[in-house]
């Protein structure tokens, strides 16, 4: 099973600042990764998938990289709305398709 | 565009079960690769099964075997999940989603079940 590990577990930021959430997977998973948003009280949000493709409707300021076993989500302005809990998904080798814990960003 | 609207809120006794439906609007459901994703208070999320196009197949987690079972309903465009055997580790919050083979692009709004004596 791939484990799924992201740091850190809470990012603290201020509006307008640069977040960069990490996510390491136990194996390669090629490209095949998805970042999600979640809000409380919401069901998540596919934000970037294939590492570092946006997903539609997501705003320019949220960008994906890396491959393999190591993968970053950069919010390059935070706004209000970021403010939430981010999580990691790999695809390329199921089941399972395994999460991250999650990374909480904060207000500063 | 797809929907999903999940049914309500469930109170279960441990031991019980509990299905919860999953309507699809927008799309067939037979053109939808269903999965199902839960997330206990204060949690993360939780993959615990779906349907793989490439071979036809419902795949459950491992964690879930034997207790749960995902299944649709084609005439109706309802997918559903029962977990069996409930104890009080599964009070969460279940979500349905699709998957568009590059990540899960619609979900349901979430269905709250407790599991309470």
């Amino acid at each position: 099973e791939i484990v799924m590990t992201q740091s850190p577990a809470t990012l603290s930021v201020s509006p307008g600042e640069r977040a960069t959430l990490s996510c390491r997977a136990s194996q390669s998973v090629s490209s095949n990764l998805a970042w999600y948003q979640q809000k409380p009280g919401q069901a998540p949000r596919l934000l970037i998938y294939g590492a570092s493709t946006r997903a539609t409707g997501i705003p320019a300021r949220f960008s994906g990289s890396g491959s393999g076993t190591e993968f970053t989500l950069t919010i390059s302005s935070l706004q209000s709305e970021d403010f939430a809990v981010y999580y990691c998904q790999q695809y390329n080798n199921w089941p399972p398709r395994t999460f991250g814990q999650g990374t909480k960003v904060e207000i500063k | 565009q797809v929907q999903l609207v999940q049914s309500g809120a469930e109170v279960k006794k441990p031991g019980a079960s509990v299905k919860v439906s999953c309507k699809v609007s927008g799309y067939t459901l037979t053109e939808l690769s269903m999965h199902w994703v839960r997330q206990a208070p204060g949690k993360g999320l939780e993959w615990m099964g779906g349907f793989d196009p490439e071979d036809g197949e419902t795949i459950y987690a491992q964690k879930f075997q034997g207790r749960v079972t995902m299944t649709e309903d084609t005439s109706t465009d309802t997918a559903y999940m029962e977990l069996s055997s409930l104890r009080s580790e599964d009070t969460a919050v279940y979500y349905c989603a699709t998957d568009s083979s590059s990540g899960f692009d619609y979900w349901g709004q979430g269905t709250l079940v407790t599991v309470s004596s």
